[in-house]
């Protein structure tokens, strides 16, 4: 599976768009892009994923651009509990492995 | 609906028991996983289970054994523990098919002395 690459830390004010890159420029063509969080020491938490189109749910935008290599994780309007780490992952279809690497730690400020 | 559980929440060890690490899921999902996450890591792969009667292993075996007793269970073994086991246990569970979400549990905070 191919690795990501992620900022270690960002911030965002509350009631901001919370935009978190992730780059994936090995993708192969049949790896989707995955995005889960861990807020503070419980268990990550799937938000959304993706294989060639944006994709939109209640909790989040995926941006996947043209060539795959990269994509981008929106928060609409952050809150304070957005506040985690936030992992981006690409998983082979039918694959059973995850690979999670270290993440961005997202801290929403007052 | 419970989701995934862990038992125990914390144990410490000394160096060389053995404990066996218990998770179960009552969501019916084929596929079950067992992570480590050391402090300021992301999550590795200790083994998985594709299905019942299956293991395989994942990115960290080494040290560990694991049973998968029957489609709600997925046990890890620590046969002699050691001081780099150290670490946070996360069971998770997956369906085969669909968005592949994987529902994971508490955790479990392993300290070996």
């Amino acid at each position: 599976d191919a690795k990501t690459t992620q900022p270690p830390s960002m911030d965002c004010a509350e009631g901001r768009a919370a935009n978190l890159p992730c780059n994936h420029s090995t993708i192969s063509g049949n790896e989707y892009v995955y995005w889960y969080r861990q807020i503070h020491s419980q268990g990550p938490q799937y938000i959304i994923h993706g294989l060639k189109n944006n994709e939109t749910n209640e909790m989040a935008s995926l941006i996947i651009t043209e060539d795959r290599k990269s994509s981008t994780l929106i928060l609409p309007h952050a809150t304070l509990r957005d506040t985690a780490v936030y992992y981006c992952i690409v998983r082979v279809e039918n694959g059973n492995q995850f690979y999670f690497g270290t993440g961005t730690s997202l801290t929403v400020i007052p | 609906n419970a989701g995934v559980t862990q038992t125990p929440k914390f144990q410490v060890l000394k160096t060389g028991q053995s404990m066996t690490l218990q998770c179960a899921q009552d969501m019916n999902h084929n596929s079950m996983y067992w992570y480590r996450q050391d402090p300021g890591m992301g999550l590795r792969l200790i083994y998985y289970s594709a299905s019942e009667g299956t293991t395989d292993k994942g990115e960290v075996p080494n040290g560990y054994n694991v049973s998968r007793l029957n489609k709600r269970e997925f046990s890890l073994r620590l046969e002699s523990a050691a001081p780099s086991q150290t670490s946070v246990y996360f069971c998770a569970a997956a369906s085969a098919g669909g968005p592949y979400e994987q529902y994971f549990g508490p955790g479990t905070r392993l300290t070996v002395t």
